[in-house]
């Protein structure tokens, strides 16, 4: 079975500071994908960053990176320089590959960017 | 533009009556996905399917039913068997050919109970 952990219900961040979002994961499959979703209040769900279970560097997309520590199992988005339009919801996914690909969220970080 | 179409953006269920939310989808997507998120809450997986003519129950597939029979279309009903039907559903889609392709996300249906 797999599974998603998102530790943090709600986080708070000054605006320009970073921002780390914690997820870890269990799975016994060796190859697997990391995905980070953001959702604003308005309930849409935008794809930020993906982590492969075989990648060798961690991911980065803007101010988006993913602090990938794969013998732990913690797969971590960190966003750098936040801004008040980062204040939304976080979700944390992954997908198993062959076979049927389930796709497990974890229960999300609420971030909310302070001025 | 390519994207995911849910409809409709909210939907009222009266006591003992079944509604069928649609979610269509014109990215050729393979495989598509329904969830069901509650207030603060994360997205659960209710069915999910692969190709036309198949699909998965997810962890809270209890209460609804879902078809497949064309590539773009995968309509879920909420039955009377299901309770508690208020929440907010998503439906998304992919292609399933690499494996670091993300979900695209329609806007959601919102559904209360009258």
């Amino acid at each position: 079975a797999q599974k998603i952990t998102q530790t943090q219900p709600g986080m708070f961040v000054q605006e320009k500071e970073a921002v780390t979002l914690d997820c870890t994961y269990d799975t016994s499959d060796p190859s697997y994908g990391l995905f980070w979703y953001k959702q604003p209040s308005s309930g849409e769900m935008i794809f930020l960053i993906y982590q492969g279970s075989y990648d060798q560097q961690n991911a980065t997309e803007g101010r988006y990176s993913l602090n990938f520590q794969k013998a732990r199992k913690s797969a971590n988005l960190v966003i750098s320089a936040s801004q008040l339009g980062d204040s939304a919801m976080y979700f944390c996914a992954m997908r198993l590959s062959g076979g049927y690909q389930k796709v497990t969220f974890g229960t999300g970080t609420k971030l909310q960017v302070i001025p | 533009d390519g994207g995911i179409t849910q409809s409709p953006k909210y939907l009222f269920r009266k006591e003992g009556q079944n509604v069928t939310l649609s979610c269509e989808q014109n990215l050729n997507h393979d495989a598509m996905y329904w969830y069901r998120q509650d207030p603060g809450q994360g997205l659960r997986l209710i069915y999910y399917s692969q190709i036309v003519n198949d699909f998965q129950k997810g962890d809270i597939a209890e209460g609804y039913s879902v078809s497949r029979e064309k590539k773009e279309s995968f309509p879920l009903t909420v039955t009377s068997a299901q309770k508690n039907p208020t929440a907010f559903y998503l439906c998304a889609s992919r292609t399933e050919k690499l494996m670091n392709q993300p979900q695209h996300f329609g806007d959601g249906t919102r559904l209360s109970i009258l």
